[in-house]
């Protein structure tokens, strides 16, 4: 079945700078890869995703990159904010008739002000 | 306001001790399931359900039961919870099965001594 890895488990940043994250997944007929943000105390809330026919998706300051053919999918936020703190998550779907989505293990991410 | 409503936020309770985790939704998704977070694992589906009456397994979903008899309710139930179930629980929600956003609830905290 589908298996998705997540790097790194842990990053710390400056206010300002970029952070990326960025996962692997292992079933190359996979098609939808979400990434889902998660603040305390709160349940994951989608921030952005992308499909297997478009490349990158832009959204203000977080973009998403998939490479099909390396089955790897990345997300990047750029001028980070102290708001940006959180753990993040990466997904991909399988493509059987349960639709189940395969989570990474997260990011927590901290941006230092 | 669009929301998945889980409760309790906080369960403590005994080894053997049936209990019942609710979930509602008030968007009229087909689509609920539930899934649990533990540190360095990610979100594991237990169970989902595609429509009222219609359940199916998820990848953990052993210790588990779950319903669905009207659309908007997807209780969790565990007829006999055991220490290695203390988790965090999260109950979700889409419109449609697939490449559809989930909607979180705000999560379940559940220890079993």
């Amino acid at each position: 079945g589908e298996n998705v890895e997540q790097h790194p488990s842990t990053l710390s940043v400056q206010e300002g700078d970029s952070a990326v994250i960025k996962c692997t997944y292992s079933d190359s007929a996979s098609n939808y890869f979400p990434w889902y943000k998660q603040e305390l105390g709160k349940g994951p809330q989608l921030i952005i995703d992308i499909r297997s026919n478009v490349g990158e998706k832009k959204d203000q300051r977080i973009a998403v990159t998939l490479n099909k053919t390396a089955k790897h999918f990345s997300l990047h936020i750029t001028e980070t904010q102290p708001e940006d703190s959180a753990v993040y998550f990466c997904a991909a779907s399988t493509v059987d008739s349960s639709y189940k989505l395969i989570f990474g293990s997260g990011t927590r991410l901290l941006v230092r002000p | 306001e669009a929301q998945v409503t889980q409760n309790p936020r906080y369960l403590i309770t005994v080894t053997g001790k049936k209990l019942t985790v609710t979930c509602s939704q008030n968007m009229n998704h087909e689509y609920m399931s539930w899934y649990r977070q533990d540190p360095g694992l990610g979100l594991r589906q237990i169970y989902y359900s595609m429509n009222v009456e219609v359940t199916d397994k998820g990848d953990v979903p052993e210790g588990y039961k779950v319903s669905r008899k009207e659309k908007r309710n997807f209780p969790l139930i565990l007829e006999s919870p055991s220490p290695n179930q203390t988790s965090l629980y999260f109950c979700a929600s889409s419109l449609y099965r697939t490449h559809s956003p989930l909607h979180f609830g705000n999560g379940t905290r559940l220890t079993v001594t």
